[in-house]
């Protein structure tokens, strides 16, 4: 069965820098894109990036375009979010979740929460 | 302010029939990006309710139906059970946006 599992998260001073992880096993990790969504407490969902399937292409939500970036190692079946210039408002939950036809998320990891606080 | 737009809140009675709408626009919706529904229960992970408009993942009972006209969809839930109380966003692409977007979310409560 598909599984996606976060870690990484935790507390981190404004300005900081957290890095994230996302473990996927149940399906062929390399043959498909994989998505960051996070949500802060009491709110909804907010997309944050998406990698292709071969780490082609990468794309951001303009709120973290700049600060945040997407990588992915097929080899380790594992998808990493680098969190930079962390501010407040990134104080979320933040999910893995995998990518069907471009177009939704089939499945969702349990989220890692990062906390960004003095 | 979300990109797509749902009521904040719903409620239902059990046994009766609820919808939630989403009204989005000329970059995402009406542009025929397809819509998609997740369920949130408290303290958990979203989950896959409904895709492409109007098909159920395998496991999602047909008590959930989905459906898409012009810049707005619908996600209707009939036979209201207790378990139902949880979260429903809405999900599309932006062509303006060049990314993917939700809803606010709407809070099922079953009175």
């Amino acid at each position: 069965q598909v599984q996606l599992v976060e870690s990484g998260g935790g507390v981190v001073q404004p300005g900081g820098s957290l890095r994230l992880s996302c473990a996927a096993s149940g399906f062929t990790f390399s043959s498909y894109g994989v998505h960051w969504v996070r949500q802060a407490p009491g709110k909804g969902l907010e997309w944050v990036a998406f990698i292709r399937y071969d780490g082609s292409n990468k794309y951001y939500a303009d709120s973290v375009k700049g600060r945040f970036t997407i990588s992915r190692d097929n080899s380790k079946n594992t998808l990493y979010l680098q969190m930079d210039s962390l501010r407040g408002e990134d104080t979320a939950v933040y999910y893995c979740a995998k990518d069907l036809g471009g177009s939704y998320f089939d499945y969702w990891g349990q989220g890692t929460l990062v906390t960004v606080s003095s | 302010q979300s990109v797509l737009t749902q009521p904040p809140s719903v409620s239902g009675a059990p046994g009766q029939r609820v919808t939630i709408s989403c009204t989005g626009s000329s970059s995402n919706i009406g542009a025929g990006y397809d819509v998609h529904w997740y369920q949130q229960l408290p303290g958990t992970a979203p989950k896959l309710l409904i895709f492409g408009n109007s098909n159920r993942p395998s496991g999602v009972p047909d008590r959930f139906s989905g459906s898409k006209s012009g810049t707005s969809a619908s996600l209707a839930i009939t036979g209201l059970q207790a378990e139902d109380e949880a979260d429903y966003y809405c999900q599309s692409y932006d062509s303006s946006l060049s990314g993917w977007v939700f809803g606010g979310g709407t809070k099922l409560t079953v009175l």
